[in-house]
């Protein structure tokens, strides 16, 4: 989905290394998330935003960080990148109304972490 | 904590039809969804369900709920080479206040074979 897009789409990092995946959207939500897809576990949530200086953890937020530095834009952070965090992150949005809004996914960022 | 559990691959024939199970554990759970990844993409809504409805139809999608013994499933009929792709079951319910926050399962591989 266009409206939603993430950089890079690839990226290859050492251990240790400190990185950042971005997001941004055009579609106007506030709501806005970081899912972790790994084989066989489905997508796991990260953090999640409902709305600028809105934060919150996930079930696997350990080892994450994010900043929301404005409506359309939610960036994560791997402040010292492990192998085990190799996975393929998708950000994704959705309105705050009605509740059962669906999640808009970005494309994803395939990372792997040597 | 919630569980939702999926087959990990079906195989079927083209312009056979295709059921997708998958079993969830929050007996609160109020919305039921099912996206679609195709590969090198985000996840795309396809359906979703209430949980206070038994089915629902839409063109070649039929979703059944049995919230007795909180199973999910997805029929597509007529599948097509197109329709090969991961299946996602996801499931969201009201506890903790309305945070749209998805439990996703493991995701069911289907291949559709010519």
């Amino acid at each position: 989905d266009a409206d939603v897009t993430q950089t890079p789409r690839n990226r290859i990092t050492k251990t240790g290394k400190r990185i950042m995946l971005e997001c941004s959207q055009t579609k106007g939500h506030d709501r806005m998330y970081w899912y972790r897809q790994d084989p066989g576990l489905g997508l796991r949530l990260i953090y999640y935003s409902f709305d600028v200086k809105d934060i919150n953890k996930g079930e696997i937020s350990d080892g994450y960080s994010v900043s929301r530095q404005a409506q359309a834009k939610f960036s994560l952070s791997l402040e010292s990148a492990i192998p085990n965090q190799t996975a393929l992150y998708f950000c994704a949005t959705s309105q705050w109304v009605p509740y059962n809004s669906p999640l808009h996914f970005g494309n994803g960022t395939r990372l792997t972490v040597t | 904590g919630e569980d939702v559990e999926q087959s990990l691959f079906l195989s079927v024939r083209e312009g056979d039809s295709s059921v997708i199970n998958c079993t969830y554990t929050d007996s609160s759970s109020t919305y039921l969804y099912w996206y679609k990844q195709e590969p090198g993409a985000g996840l795309q809504l396809l359906t979703y369900i209430f949980s206070n409805m038994d089915m629902k139809q839409d063109q070649r999608l039929t979703v059944l709920l049995n919230k007795k013994d909180k199973h999910l499933s997805l029929r597509i009929a007529d599948t097509q080479t197109g329709d090969s792709a991961i299946y996602f079951c996801a499931e969201s319910s009201l506890e903790g206040g309305a945070t749209n926050k998805l439990i996703f399962g493991t995701g069911t591989l289907l291949a559709v074979q010519p």
